[in-house]
């Protein structure tokens, strides 16, 4: 099992470019999430899809959109990068059985310059 | 919505002693709360979780109490190696939307 795979795993983006970060996850889980960890600071949760066609907001979701048309992928789109982007980006999954770990990708180092 | 506060920011200790990692949270339907452990350029893992049916849970060195009536809950940490050196962040979760919130981390530094 690959388990939650996250590409690219790093990228330099320049002011007002756009670009999706892919997710992918082959554990039929139900539940995605995209977090954005700034440096030395926690995870804040940006959207996440509670399955396919299902998605909401969380924390802090503005300059990002997402899509959830299947179960198996949650990309996160990012329409007019900006510096305060620049960030590592993971996306995590969970069973929608209750209470069952989230697994992690690797991360996407972003740098918006 | 769930709002998670997690302390000590830092925390310093001596290898061998004891370390404690205090969170509280605010949803009383929160039900899940994991710990998740980071080392330095690496994703997020999972250490230990305890759910609300449940006071205490222990896995060798590690152990996680609640308490559900002041909303709260701990990592234990007993015995520290400098392999316990990371950030460690709590979570909270309910059922209703499976979002899963995150306190802001403690940075663990265990010193031989």
């Amino acid at each position: 099992n690959a388990g939650v795979t996250q590409t690219p795993k790093f990228r330099i983006l320049k002011i007002g470019q756009s670009m999706t970060l892919q997710c992918a996850q082959d554990m039929n889980h139900n539940y995605m999430y995209w977090y954005r960890q700034d440096p030395g600071m926690g995870l804040k949760l940006i959207y996440y899809s509670v399955g396919a066609g299902i998605t909401d907001k969380g924390e802090v979701p503005n300059g990002y959109n997402v899509s959830r048309s299947t179960t198996e992928d949650f990309p996160l789109r990012l329409e007019l990068a900006a510096p305060s982007q620049t960030s590592v980006y993971f996306c995590a999954s969970s069973s929608i059985d209750r209470n069952t770990e989230a697994f992690f990708g690797q991360g996407t180092r972003l740098t918006v310059v | 919505g769930e709002n998670v506060e997690q302390h000590p920011s830092t925390l310093s200790v001596q290898e061998g002693d004891s370390a404690v990692i205090k969170c509280t949270y605010s949803d009383s339907a929160s039900n899940y709360f994991p710990w998740y452990k980071q080392e330095l350029g690496k994703r997020p893992q999972l250490i230990i979780d305890i759910r609300s049916n449940v006071g205490e849970k222990k896995d060798q060195r590690i152990a996680v109490t609640l308490n559900k009536t002041a909303k709260h809950f701990s990592l234990h940490i007993t015995e520290t190696q400098p392999e316990d050196s990371a950030v460690y962040f709590c979570a909270a979760k309910t059922d209703s939307w499976g979002k899963l919130q995150f306190g802001a981390g403690t940075q663990v530094v265990v010193t031989p």
